[in-house]
Order: structure tokens, then sequence, then C-alpha cells
């Protein structure tokens, strides 16, 4: 069965320090690593997808990277909006006949000013 | 372009009641998946439907069921609601399985 483990758990930082977030992860026949942003009482906004170990991509203050074992979601110089839930989903066959995305726990970052 | 719609957005029922959720998936996209989302478990895959038929179920009870009509949109049923069914219920959609899924608003359900 796929597993996403993401961590840490939650991470507060200051406006302008910047850090990563981690997702290691487990699958059965990788097609894609996607990260989505979740802000309270809404549901999760599509931010990456990635294919293949060393691909990157980025998009304003983030860059997600991808391994053969994890992902790293970089936030460079935050500012207090960046301040969600980041979660990781991998899609793979996971022990079945059909591709299904699996999902991490999520990081809940906060961001102070 | 339309994003994933969900309706109603909040419902409050009582244990052993029925409920029934509604998503209207991105225009031309075929592909609707349902999660449950409860902040222990975080989400949970339930089934994904692509063109009328269901491709892929999760380790739910046969409580919850769904469907998915000729236009792609789709409605996920809970019968004998527990307490435990207590979560925010999210359809997502793609244009196919493989494909990256757009999620919507969501559902909250709280059962009393």
């Amino acid at each position: 069965e796929d597993q996403v483990t993401q961590s840490p758990e939650a991470l507060r930082l200051q406006e302008g320090e910047s850090s990563s977030l981690n997702c290691s992860y487990t699958v059965s026949g990788l097609r894609g690593l996607f990260w989505y942003r979740q802000d309270p009482g809404k549901g999760p906004e599509f931010l990456f997808t990635l294919y293949s170990a060393g691909e990157e991509k980025e998009k304003e203050r983030l860059k997600a990277t991808l391994t053969k074992k994890e992902s790293f979601l970089h936030i460079t110089a935050p500012k207090p909006e960046d301040s969600a839930t980041y979660l990781c989903a991998v899609l793979g066959i996971g022990g079945g006949s059909n591709y299904k995305l699996t999902f991490g726990k999520g990081t809940l970052l906060t961001v102070n000013p | 372009k339309a994003g994933v719609t969900q309706t109603p957005r909040y419902l409050i029922k009582t244990r052993g009641q029925q409920v029934t959720l509604s998503c209207s998936p991105i225009s031309g996209h075929r592909s609707v998946s349902w999660y449950q989302q409860t902040p222990g478990q975080g989400l949970q895959f339930l089934f994904e439907y692509f063109s009328e038929t269901q491709r892929n179920k999760g380790n739910f009870p046969g409580r919850f069921s769904g469907r998915q009509f000729s236009n792609s949109r789709s409605e996920m049923n809970v019968s004998t609601l527990e307490l435990g069914d207590s979560a925010l219920y999210l359809c997502a959609s793609s244009g196919g399985s493989a494909d990256t899924q757009y999620f919507g608003p969501g559902t909250r359900l709280t059962v009393l």
C-alpha cells in the first residue's frame, strides 16, 4: 500500500525566514507527486505536480523538488499569507489495478509578521 | 473556467439518518473522486468514478456509496449515519485517473 509521511507536523516561521517541508513516500508505480495548499475550511488548492526524480518546479516563493524517496517544498522569504496547511500526495497503483491519490497528513505552516 | 462545485456546503444530521452530497466537476473532466477529511486521519480516499463507472474504492464500509451521471456530475450517499462520519467531504475532478485532481470547497457534515 502507498504511504506518505510529511514532516514536520507544524512549523512556525518569522516573515522572511526561509525553510523546507519534507514529504517521504513509498509507492507502487509512481505516476506523479503533488503538492497542495489548504486554508482552514476550504478545499485543497493545487500547487505542483512532479513526475520524475530530479524535477523541480517553482511558483512565487515556493519551489518543489523530487528524489526517488522524498520531495521537498522550499519556501523562500515567506510572508504571513503563506500560512496554511501544505499537503503532499502520491498517485500510484497502491497494490490495486487503478491509480489512487494517497495523501500525507500535512504540515501546518504559520508565518508570523 | 468554473471550478469544482459542491452542494450543500454545510449539513447537520442525526445518527441513523442518511445524507446525499453532490459534486459538479470542472467542465470537460470525466473523473470524479471523493475524499473524507478528519483532523485525526487526514484526507482518505473514498472512491473514484469515470464515465459513470466506479473505477477505484477505498477502505470504507458499504454505508458509503456513490454514483456518477452522464454529465459527469456525481453524488455520494452515506446511510445510517454515525457520529464518526462527521467530517469535511471533498470532491475532486480530473481529466483522467492519472491526471492532476482539482478540489471543490467541500461539504462540512456534522452528525449529532
